[in-house]
């Protein structure tokens, strides 16, 4: 089956800094990949999407780097602000007809003044 | 435009009690999933409609969960004869197209069991 893993349940970071949340999958079929930020008493919010013929995608002040080697994917958030703070998930399509979300148990984001 | 909404937002149920859960997606999205968001957890999928057809309902948890989605619009989740397990927060997501596309969430409705 499909399986996602976080490295961290929990990260906190000066404003400013950048951080960097990572996740592992264990389904080398996968072939879409997305990260989700949740705010408190919110849905999951869409970040950015990287594809697996992609090694590296750049949002706004984001960037997402796979790894299909290692089955890992990051986040990285430049210069990051209170407004960051929540929970950030990484989720994989699901190989199944449905193409389903399968979502890892989250990294908490906490930014520190 | 408006999102993806859902109601009602917080209910609290009885053991025992049936519940039944809405969600109104996207305008025009033709798919419509439903997860599942213990406390501290991803959410996990239950449930999956193209239109008005349950195309996958692997992820529910037993046969007291029941999704319906009879005009390819609104959906309801029902759950029957609750059970304390049964509390969590429950995700309605929509997408336009039919296998991919991006996944557009609801705010959830957080049931808790009695």
């Amino acid at each position: 089956g499909e399986s996602v893993g976080l490295h961290l349940p929990t990260l906190s970071v000066q404003e400013g800094d950048n951080s960097i949340i990572n996740c592992a999958y264990s389904n080398s079929a996968s072939d879409y990949f997305i990260w989700y930020k949740q705010e408190s008493g919110k849905g999951p919010q869409f970040i950015i999407d990287i594809r697996s013929n992609m090694d590296k995608r750049q949002g706004q002040r984001v960037t997402v780097l796979l790894n299909k080697t290692v089955k890992h994917l990051s986040l990285q958030i430049a210069a990051t602000q209170p407004g960051d703070s929540a929970v950030y998930f990484c989720a994989l399509k699901g190989s199944g007809s449905a193409r389903q979300l399968t979502f890892g148990s989250g990294t908490q984001l906490t930014v520190l003044p | 435009g408006a999102g993806v909404s859902q109601s009602p937002r917080y209910k609290v149920a009885k053991r025992g009690q049936d519940v039944a859960l809405r969600c109104d997606p996207i305008s025009g999205h033709v798919s419509l999933f439903w997860y599942q968001q213990a406390l501290g957890q991803g959410p996990e999928f239950l449930t999956y409609f193209q239109n008005e057809a349950q195309l996958d309902k692997s992820g529910l948890p037993s046969d007291r969960f029941f999704a319906e989605r009879p005009e390819g619009s609104v959906s309801t989740l029902k759950i029957q004869r609750t059970q304390q397990e049964d509390s969590a927060v429950y995700l309605c997501a929509s997408s336009l197209v039919g296998l991919g596309g991006e996944q557009y969430f609801g705010p959830g409705t957080r049931l808790t069991v009695t």
